[in-house]
Order: structure tokens, then sequence, then C-alpha cells
């Protein structure tokens, strides 16, 4: 079983739907999680971090479920630009591993 | 403006021949990383380096070497002992703090034909 685990995808998703995918992950040492997204042929970019609290910043919603082991990422009123893969990535608490997900490809369709 | 820089964008070279790619940061960040993507596949950890003059193999190290000669700067030889190099290659560093996430470059496409 893998560390971090995502659905590869792809979510194909009519725009301005909500769509929702999670990253499970095995190791209870893993302490900061994020969210990236990569657009084709180019670097992953930082989206957002996640905190257990939740954490929003327009659109996007990130959430940490610490006793079910998973991050969500929420996208709300999805547009054409938010096609990409997204990738989630744990911390473990030695700070320098870092485990990433092998990321959930998303298609925003007209 | 800080961030990460990889040269070159693209990079071609014959088969048996060493090649070295460029990666320079200029935030002050104590850790770097070397990662390999394919396509449509996820990111492999090549070399990672907490400190200057220390760095440790990832997943996929053999066929690559690198050096940390100084703290801005983590070059990556990808030697003829790689069998399949070509790849998208990612340079990132990491801040010291638990919570601070990683910074990519733009990353180094490498063909070897």
């Amino acid at each position: 079983r893998k560390e971090v685990e995502q659905d590869p995808g792809p979510f194909n998703v009519p725009e301005g739907a909500t769509v929702a995918f999670n990253c499970t992950y095995s190791n209870s040492a893993s302490q900061s999680f994020f969210w990236y997204r990569q657009d084709c042929r180019k670097e992953p970019k930082l989206l957002m971090s996640v905190y257990s609290s939740g954490n929003e910043d327009g659109r996007f919603t990130a959430q940490l479920n610490k006793a079910s082991q998973y991050i969500s990422l929420l996208i709300r009123d999805s547009k054409l630009s938010d096609s990409a893969t997204y990738l989630c990535v744990a911390i473990m608490d030695s700070n320098y591993q870092l485990i990433w997900g092998a990321g959930t490809k998303l298609i925003i369709k007209p | 403006d800080g961030g990460i820089t990889q040269s070159p964008k693209y990079l071609f070279r014959k088969e048996g021949q060493n090649v070295t790619l460029s990666c320079e940061q200029n935030l002050n960040h104590d850790a770097m990383y070397w990662y390999r993507q394919d396509p449509g596949q996820g990111l492999r950890l090549i070399y990672y380096s907490q400190i200057v003059n220390d760095f440790q193999k990832g997943d996929i190290a053999e066929g690559y070497s690198v050096s940390r000669e100084k703290k801005e700067s983590f070059p990556l030889t990808v030697t003829s002992a790689q069998k399949n190099p070509t790849a998208f290659y990612l340079c990132a560093s990491k801040g010291g703090a638990l919570n601070s996430p990683l910074h990519f470059g733009n990353g180094t496409r490498l063909t070897v034909t």
C-alpha cells in the first residue's frame, strides 16, 4: 500500500459544479500537508496548506481529518482554468521527508 | 524576487554522455530536492540535501549524482549509467519550519537519444 494515495481520475466535471477529492495517508507521523496544482508539462505550484481547522481560499477549501488520516480539497463553482492535476503531499515529523501522492487529474468541461 | 532557477529548460544529449542540470535558489533554504517525473506519473525523489556538504539518496538515485558545495546550488548529474534518462527533472527547496511548503523551479526537460 502506498503511503499517500490519491484517486488518479480523471474527474470530468461540468463548469460551475462543485468537485471534491481526497488524499489518504498511512503514516501517522505525517505532520504537515499541502495541495499543489500541476498543469501539463509545468512544475507543481502550491495551492494551499491544509490545517485540521480547515483552510479556505476563495473557491477552494482544504481540510485535514487526522482521525481518519485523509486530507480533502473542495473546489466550488469550478472554472475551465481549474483543469489540472492536483497533488497532495505529507511532510513527516523529520521535516525533510515528503511523501507525495501521484495526483488526481481534473478536467472541467464547458 | 526570491525563487528557484533551473537551467536549461530543454536539454538534448546523445546516449552515453553525462549531463549536468543546474539548480540555484536565493530563498536561503537549507533543504533542496531533485525529483524526476515521467509522463502521466507522479514525482519520484532522486536525491535530497538537508544542509551544505551533505546529501541523501532518494528512491531512484542509481545513475545520478549530486553535490552541495554551496547553500544556493544543488546541481544534478545524469550519468551514462542511468538507463532511461529522458524525463522531466524538477528541483525544489524548503524552508526550515515544519509547515513550510516546497518551492519548485520551472523544471528541465531532458531528452536523450
